[in-house]
């Protein structure tokens, strides 16, 4: 089983801060890495995924990059507001016939 | 655009009952799978199907049933409850094949499962 590990567990920011958290995963046998945004009592929602070493995405004031070869990957928020509040997941699979592994999540808390 | 339907959304069950979580999406997706989420772990996988017929065993099976009898449906049985089935349930569907091929995993709303 793959081990998708996410840093930090937890994240506090003040409104207008930028902030970003890690995944780290085994950088062998790299298939693709997925990015959702998870609030509570609502279903996670996919932000981004990534399947090529230096990939880099972006939506609205979020983005994340992606580093196969080191086996890791950033999220980005600029400009945190209230309502990014939330678990950011990370999930990876490492072939085209595996399920995806999930991390345990980030959980931002954004205070105004 | 229903997407992912689950029912029912909460629901508390005595320890040795067998009930069934539904899910159905109108995506016409090939890719279903269940989820538990619980505190202090990421999803983990129970089971996944990749098309009409066809199932396999996540992660985390043991206690669980899944049929994949229409690419619509893909119900989750409980067949003994016990309380560490306690959890948050969510059922999730792509488009075709594995979701790892690029496709985005859609959720559904998810499932609140008390055993006690």
């Amino acid at each position: 089983i793959l081990n998708v590990e996410q840093s930090p567990q937890s994240l506090h920011v003040q409104e207008g801060d930028s902030t970003n958290f890690t995944c780290s995963f085994p950088s062998s046998n790299f298939y693709a890495l997925h990015w959702y945004r998870w609030e509570t009592a609502k279903s996670p929602e996919a932000l981004f995924v990534m399947t090529l070493n230096g990939d880099e995405k972006k939506k609205g004031r979020i983005s994340a990059t992606l580093n196969t070869k080191e086996g890791y990957s950033y999220l980005y928020i600029k400009g945190s507001q209230p309502e990014d509040s939330a678990t950011y997941l990370c999930a990876l699979s490492n072939s085209g016939n595996t399920p995806l592994v999930f991390g345990k999540g980030t959980r931002l808390s954004v205070i105004a | 655009n229903a997407g992912v339907t689950q029912t029912p959304k909460f629901q508390v069950l005595k320890t040795g009952q067998s009930m069934t979580l539904q899910c159905a999406q109108d995506m016409n997706h090939e890719y279903m799978s269940w989820y538990r989420q619980d505190p202090g772990m990421g999803l983990r996988l129970i089971h996944y199907s990749v098309g009409a017929g066809i199932t396999d065993q996540g992660e985390v099976p043991n206690g669980y049933n899944v049929s994949r009898s229409t690419t619509e449906d893909f119900p989750l049985r409980l067949l003994s409850a016990a309380p560490s089935q306690t959890s948050v349930y969510f059922c999730a569907s792509s488009y075709t094949g594995q979701p790892s091929s690029g496709n985005t995993i859609y959720f559904g709303e998810g499932s609140w499962l008390t055993v006690v």
